[in-house]
């Protein structure tokens, strides 16, 4: 199975501020990645997927980048409404798997 | 709009079973991989199990292979999940997942990502 590590676990932030999150995948998984935001009591939402595609409606703001087992997304001038959480998943092969999450908190 | 609604969590004793449904609307199910999804209280995501648009592959997670069987109904535009034997860890909210696809000629595939989401269903194995 494919592990997908991502870091931090939680990170603080102001307004405004951008934020860098990694997904690290046990072998390599060409730009097989999706992006997830999820909101407490919410399903997840996709973001960002073949690592770099923004998903439609999804604002500019956020952006993805990588390829092979190193992965970011990344998330500028915060906006109060994108503190929550997020996880990363795998497309590559079975079983799909996601990272554990990153939560993102305002500081 | 498209909407999946599930149904068919609640409480079941280890050993139990139980089955979820998944109602969708909104779009062609029959031209869509569809996966279940859950999520442990307060902990991560768990991809389960898919199936293919017309039910004849399945894939599924080692710790529910031979346990758990996902089926759908396309002409009632419904996505199943038989939960037998079912154990404490499997306490979770299930979501029913459309994975998002491209076609090319008659032929539609999945990128084995999630494009869109029920709400979710809450199984709790407990005695």
């Amino acid at each position: 199975d494919i592990q997908l590590t991502q870091s931090p676990s939680s990170v603080s932030a102001s307004v405004g501020d951008t934020v860098t999150i990694t997904c690290r995948a046990s072998q390599g998984i060409s730009n097989w990645l999706a992006w997830y935001q999820q909101s407490p009591g919410k399903p997840p939402k996709v973001l960002i997927y073949d690592a770099s595609t923004l998903q439609r409606g999804v604002p500019s703001r956020f952006s993805g980048s990588g390829f092979g087992t190193d992965f970011t997304l990344t998330i500028s001038s915060l906006q109060p409404e994108d503190f929550t959480t997020y996880f990363c998943q795998q497309s590559n092969s079975f079983p799909l798997t996601f990272g554990q999450g990153t939560k993102l908190e305002i500081k | 709009e498209v909407l999946l609604v599930e149904s068919g969590g609640g409480l079941v004793q280890p050993g139990g079973s139980l089955r979820l449904s998944c109602a969708v609307s909104g779009f062609s199910f029959k031209f869509y991989w569809m996966s279940w999804v859950r999520q442990a209280p307060g902990k991560g995501l768990e991809w389960v199990a898919n199936i293919k648009q017309d039910g004849s592959e399945e894939n599924y997670v080692d710790s529910v292979e031979g346990r758990f069987t996902i089926s759908r109904d396309n002409t009632k535009g419904s996505l199943y999940l038989q939960m037998d034997r079912l154990r404490a860890e499997d306490t979770a909210v299930y979501y029913c997942a459309r994975e998002d696809s491209f076609c090319s000629g008659n032929n539609c595939y999945s990128r084995k990502f999630f494009d869109s989401w029920g709400q979710g269903t809450l199984v709790t194995v407990s005695s």
